[in-house]
């Protein structure tokens, strides 16, 4: 079956690390997208991509950065880990823009130290 | 991206019928209402989205007035494992999921 999945689904890291965070579908969607989800803040969007090579920002991207090299993978980089950016990290894609359903993985908690 | 209302949290009882209302005010003419659920540690999952009037399908029913400034969720019957909680989004098609998800309703359901 096709699938969303995210690695690692928890990870502790020092203040001033660069951490990627991996996100991997095999639906071949073309759009891809990462959310934060805080406290009292539902899911905020970081970043997100409509294809290949592709990228754009999301509310919430600063300190954030993603790279899409492939349909299937979009990988978020946090280029100098800070401990506002502990949080629940989720993926999702969908097939179309306009398709009413997106597809979420089972999320990757951080926590910076 | 037009901003939606909706409660806290609510309580229920196991068979009773829930609903959910959000207010969305600022909906464009291009926008969809669309809801989605969430249990602790999963990502988010598609419940139902609507335009208008009422849809309905195996989950839920989603009733939209004529003027689309509110919309409710309605959860029949609802079971100890329908506790999660509900957000309420709107959609513009064209933009895919360049969305606001809000703080959602937290939906309890006790025995």
């Amino acid at each position: 079956d096709a699938e969303i999945t995210q690695s690692p689904r928890h990870k502790i890291t020092e203040t001033g690390r660069q951490v990627t965070l991996a996100c991997h579908q095999t639906w071949n969607h073309n759009n891809m997208f990462w959310y934060r989800q805080d406290l009292g803040h539902g899911l905020r969007l970081i970043h997100y991509s409509y294809g290949v090579q592709d990228t754009n920002k999301g509310e919430v991207s600063d300190g954030y950065s993603v790279s899409r090299s492939n349909t299937e993978d979009l990988p978020l980089t946090l280029e100098s880990a800070a401990s506002s950016q502990t949080s629940v990290y989720f993926c999702a894609s969908s097939h179309r823009r306009e398709a009413a359903e997106a597809f979420f993985g089972q999320g990757t908690r951080l926590t910076v130290v | 991206l037009a901003k939606t209302t909706q409660p806290i949290s609510m309580d229920s009882y196991e068979g009773q019928e829930v609903n959910i209302t959000c207010s969305h005010n600022n909906i464009a003419t291009n926008d969809y209402i669309t809801w989605y659920q969430q249990f602790p540690s999963q990502g988010p999952r598609f419940i139902i989205q609507g335009y208008k009037t009422k849809v309905t399908n195996e989950v839920a029913s989603l009733f939209i007035p004529a003027d689309r400034k509110s919309s409710t969720l309605s959860l029949p019957r609802v079971s100890l494992s329908d506790t999660a909680v509900y957000y309420c989004l709107v959609k513009n098609n064209t933009g895919g999921f360049k969305t606001i998800f809000g703080a959602g309703t937290r939906l309890f359901v006790k025995a």
